[in-house]
C-alpha cells in the first residue's frame, strides 16, 4: 500500500518568504507528526496530531511555524518568514491509532534550503 | 531529562562479520525503544522496537537488539553484516512530555559502513 508522502521533495526559498509544506499519511491513521532533520540539532519532534484533538505545539520552535491537519488526513506544516536557520530536512511520519506502542512511518522528507 | 546518547558516530565492519551499534537511554518510567534505519535521500524506516517481554527483539533485513535494563542500553546487532546494510541507523526512545506521550526522541544516529 502506499506510504506517507510529502511534497515538495525539495523547495528553495528566500530568506523572509513563507513555505507551505504537505504531508500525505497512511491511509487510516491518526496520528501525524512532524520532525526537523537538521545537521546541527539532529532529529526534533515538532507538532504532533491525533484525531480531532487539539495538536500539541510544544516542539515548534518559534510562532513562524503553524500546522493545521484538515479532515483527520492530510497535514501542512507552514513556515512564515523564513529564516536560514529554517533549513533542514522535514520529515512527516504517522501510525495508527495513538501510537504509543506503534512504530511511525516516515515519509521522504522535504529538503528546505532558506538562501 | 528523557535522552538516548549513540556513542559512535561510524562503525566500520567487513562484509560477513557480526555488527553492533550502540544507544543507551535515560527515562523515567518504562522505556519504550526503537531503532530506524535512514538511506541517502530517502525517510527513516523501521527496524525493531522493544515495548515490553523478551529482551532480545527481532525486527526487519535480519537485525535484532537486546534490551539491557541494567545498563540502560538497546544496542542493534546482526550476525552478518552485509555491504547493502550501510546507512545512518537512529536509536530512539518514546517522549512521555511530548505528543501525548508518543513522539521520539532520537539518538544524533550512527553511520554503518560495511565494506566488501
Amino acid at each position: 500500500g502506499a506510504g506517507v508522502s510529502q511534497s515538495p521533495s525539495n523547495k528553495v526559498t528566500e530568506k523572509g518568504k513563507d513555505v507551505e509544506l504537505r504531508c500525505d499519511p497512511i491511509s487510516g491513521h491518526t496520528a501525524l507528526y512532524w520532525y526537523r532533520q537538521s545537521l546541527g540539532q539532529g532529529l526534533e519532534f515538532l507538532i504532533y496530531f491525533q484525531g480531532n484533538s487539539a495538536p500539541d505545539k510544544s516542539g515548534l520552535p518559534s510562532d513562524r511555524f503553524s500546522a493545521e491537519r484538515t479532515g483527520g488526513s492530510v497535514s501542512t506544516l507552514t513556515i512564515q518568514r523564513t529564516q536560514q536557520e529554517d533549513s533542514a530536512v522535514y520529515l512527516c511520519a504517522s501510525s495508527s491509532d495513538r501510537g504509543i506502542y506503534n512504530e511511525q512511518f516516515f515519509g521522504p522528507g522535504t529538503r528546505l534550503t532558506v538562501l | 531529562a528523557q535522552s538516548v546518547a549513540q556513542p559512535e558516530d561510524q562503525v566500520n565492519v567487513a562484509e560477513g562479520n557480526p555488527l553492533t551499534v550502540k544507544c543507551t537511554y535515560s527515562v523515567s518510567g518504562n522505556p519504550y525503544l526503537f531503532w530506524y534505519v535512514q538511506y541517502p535521500n530517502r525517510g527513516l524506516q523501521f527496524l525493531l522496537k522493544y515495548i515490553t517481554g523478551d529482551n532480545l527483539v527481532k525486527g526487519s533485513y535480519g537485525f535484532e537488539a537486546e534490551f539491557n535494563k541494567s545498563q540502560t542500553s538497546f544496542h542493534l546487532k546482526k550476525p552478518s553484516a552485509l555491504v547493502s546494510d550501510s546507512a545512518l541507523y537512529f536509536c530512539a526512545v518514546r517522549d512521555m512530555n511530548n505528543g501525548a506521550g508518543t513522539a521520539l526522541i532520537f539518538g544524533k544516529g550512527t553511520t554503518l559502513s560495511v565494506s566488501s
